[in-house]
């Protein structure tokens, strides 16, 4: 079965660092988006992206995150300036269009900011 | 936005035990898939289900979106199946939609 793979799966960095989360999304998917998930808590969205621009961003999506999808293949989110509170499960995900909506998460990158 | 509310918070059963998840969400949806949050943190994909019953092994789920709730059922319960249980729902009718988690259901099986 087709998988989204992220990559590192566990990123340790010291606050006001940038980081890049990189993600593979599944080949024939269009729509590509980014969850989080601090400890303990819900999954929220991040930002959705589709032909090669944003669609939608939630208002944790602020001027320190950025999305790109460079060459095709990969799909990543960038944190410019990371802060202590950036520390979470990051997840990727993808999907097809219609008929089918479902969505393929990817396992996640735990973000540690010390 | 839309609210999705999950139950029970908790659950503890033994092995061999059946279980009964709800997924309760405040207006009509396009979407819905059923995730299990394992130990490492990834979330597993175990149903999309917007709509009628579906199964896979010991999983199953139904859900009746005239009514605004999905049941997700385990039945004899293994220890493999401890985890967080979300429901997800999304709304849009284009494919950009978002999806709106749950709280989710922590599920714990004692041997």
């Amino acid at each position: 079965e087709p998988e989204v793979t992220q990559t590192p799966s566990h990123q340790v960095t010291q606050m006001g660092q940038e980081v890049i989360l990189r993600c593979v999304p599944i080949s024939n998917h269009l729509y590509f988006y980014w969850y989080r998930q601090i400890l303990g808590q819900k999954v929220e969205f991040l930002v959705s992206f589709y032909n090669n621009e944003i669609s939608e961003k939630s208002e944790i999506f602020d001027d320190q995150f950025s999305v790109e999808r460079p060459d095709g293949s990969n799909f990543t989110l960038k944190i410019r300036s990371t802060k202590l509170e950036d520390s979470a499960m990051y997840f990727c995900a993808s999907r097809t269009g219609p008929p089918n909506y479902g969505y393929t998460f990817g396992s996640g990158t735990r973000l540690t900011v010390v | 936005g839309i609210q999705v509310e999950q139950s029970p918070p908790d659950l503890i059963l033994q092995e061999g035990a059946n279980s009964t998840l709800r997924c309760n969400f405040s207006d009509s949806v396009n979407n819905l898939q059923w995730f299990h949050q394992n130990p490492w943190g990834q979330l597993i994909n175990l149903f999309y289900i917007p709509s009628g019953t579906k199964q896979n092994g010991r999983l199953s789920a139904t859900t009746v979106a005239t009514e605004r709730y999905s049941l997700l059922y385990i039945s004899s319960s293994q220890t493999t199946d401890s985890g967080v249980y979300f429901c997800a729902v999304g709304i849009s009718n284009f494919g950009n939609e978002k999806l709106t988690f749950g709280t989710g259901t922590r599920l714990t099986i004692i041997p």
